[in-house]
């Protein structure tokens, strides 16, 4: 069946450091690939999405390119800010058939202070 | 532009209680469903539906019951309640494409004593 594994949190960061959080994935065919954020005591929002090969998606200066080869789909950022702490996840959608089921990986929580 | 909205946003009880969580969308969505969180298991699917009266499992369904007769409303009912069922509940909806975005409600934050 389809899996995601990403980097295992807390991911605690400097305003301005680089962000990099791995996502991997297991599935068949060709998946879409969805990275969404969770802010504090609210719901799963879209960050940026990937449906096919060698996308990439970009929102609010993150960035992650669908990468079929190493069936992967990192999420980066250049320079974080403090009001990108959150919990982020990585999630895949199947890809044949009627089923639009999100497959998530578990989420890594970003803290990044001042 | 309402939006996905939940009901209620916290809610406690007791152990064999009955309890429904109300989920509800205004873009007409086709697709809806019903995730737990929980801390070490991410977003868990409970169940889904892919339009009015049609509705399957997802990964963890026992223990709850849903319906869908109308396009916009998906609510979750725990038939007797247990303290694994203590989490938080998020609904989400769809169009019917595999790349499209989940939207996801506020969430419910369900207790269970």
């Amino acid at each position: 069946g389809n899996s995601v594994t990403q980097m295992e949190g807390p991911v605690t960061l400097s305003e301005e450091a680089f962000l990099t959080i791995n996502c991997t994935y297991t599935a068949t065919g060709y998946p879409s690939l969805f990275w969404y954020v969770q802010y504090p005591g609210e719901g799963l929002q879209l960050l940026l999405k990937a449906t096919k090969a060698d996308d990439k998606g970009s929102n609010k200066g993150f960035e992650a390119t669908y990468r079929k080869e190493t069936t992967s789909f990192h999420l980066e950022k250049g320079s974080v800010q403090v009001s990108d702490s959150a919990v982020y996840f990585c999630a895949l959608t199947n890809s044949g058939g009627s089923n639009y089921k999100l497959t998530f990986g578990k989420g890594t929580l970003l803290t990044v202070n001042p | 532009d309402a939006g996905i909205t939940q009901s209620p946003r916290y809610k406690i009880t007791e152990t064999g209680r009955q309890v429904t969580l109300m989920c509800h969308q205004t873009w007409s969505h086709s697709y809806m469903f019903w995730y737990r969180q929980d801390l070490g298991h991410g977003l868990r699917l409970i169940y889904y539906s892919a339009a009015a009266d049609i509705t399957d499992k997802g990964e963890v369904p026992d223990g709850y019951v849903v319906s869908r007769s109308k396009t916009e409303n998906f609510p979750l009912t725990l038939e007797s309640a247990t303290r694994s069922q203590t989490s938080v509940y998020f609904c989400a909806s769809s169009r019917r494409e595999r790349t499209d975005t989940q939207y996801f409600g506020p969430g419910t934050r369900l207790t269970v004593l």
